[in-house]
């Protein structure tokens, strides 16, 4: 199976700062990579796909980079509306889809 | 609008049968793929398994082969996620997704989950 980590595990910011959170996964996935926002008692949404490519109504401040093993999504300047807890999922072993294990974003 | 509503949440005794639903409206059921995560309380989200409802083709997690049953009945557009003997362990959220895919111009298909149900709780306690 297919691992995936993220770091850190959780990270305090501001409103307007820029933050970065890194997807590691056990082999190369090449860019079979997504990432998904979940917010306190709701679904998680689909932010990312295929590493960079953006969801439709997502806002142009989050980002997605990487290929292989390591993977970045960023949000350029953050929002009130940006605290959550972020997952990533590697979609590379086609019906055996693994999450990593979050990153909560708190202020 | 493309959706899927989940059953209820469910309160169940160690060794009880439990099955529940998520319906799929606004979009052509058989076309694609439905998944299920479960989220422990306070955890990350772990993926239970998938099920193609145009033929029930049904793949699980290693972690989860043989402790559930994922099934689907196209003519209602619902797919199931069931127990034949809960656990106290079984206590989760548990979410339907539906799987989605991107082709590029190569032939290459990337997957991803973009509607999702908003989750069935499930507690089970003596």
């Amino acid at each position: 199976d297919i691992q995936m980590t993220q770091s850190p595990s959780s990270l305090s910011a501001a409103v307007g700062d820029r933050v970065t959170i890194t997807c590691r996964a056990s082999q190369s996935i090449s860019t079979y990579l997504n990432w998904y926002q979940q917010k306190p008692g709701k679904a998680p949404k689909l932010l990312i796909y295929a590493a960079s490519s953006l969801q439709s109504g997502v806002p142009s401040r989050f980002s997605g980079s990487g290929s292989g093993t390591d993977f970045t999504l960023t949000i350029s300047s953050l929002q009130p509306e940006d605290f959550a807890t972020y997952f990533c999922q590697q979609t590379y072993s086609t019906l055996l889809f693994t999450f990593g294990p979050g990153t909560k974003v708190d202020i | 609008e493309v959706q899927l509503v989940q059953s209820g949440a469910e309160v169940k005794k160690p060794g009880e049968s439990l099955k529940i639903s998520c319906k799929a409206s606004g979009y052509t059921f058989t076309s694609y793929w439905i998944g299920w995560v479960r989220q422990m309380p306070g955890k990350g989200l772990e993926w239970v398994g998938i099920v193609y409802p145009g033929d029930s083709d049904t793949r699980y997690s290693p972690s989860f082969q043989g402790q559930v049953t994922i099934s689907a009945d196209k003519s209602i557009s619902t797919a199931y996620l069931q127990w034949s003997s809960l656990k106290a362990s079984d206590t989760a959220m548990y979410y339907c997704a539906r799987r989605s895919l991107a082709a590029t111009l190569n032939n290459y298909y990337y997957y991803y989950m973009d509607v999702w149900g908003k989750g069935t709780t499930v507690t089970v306690s003596s």
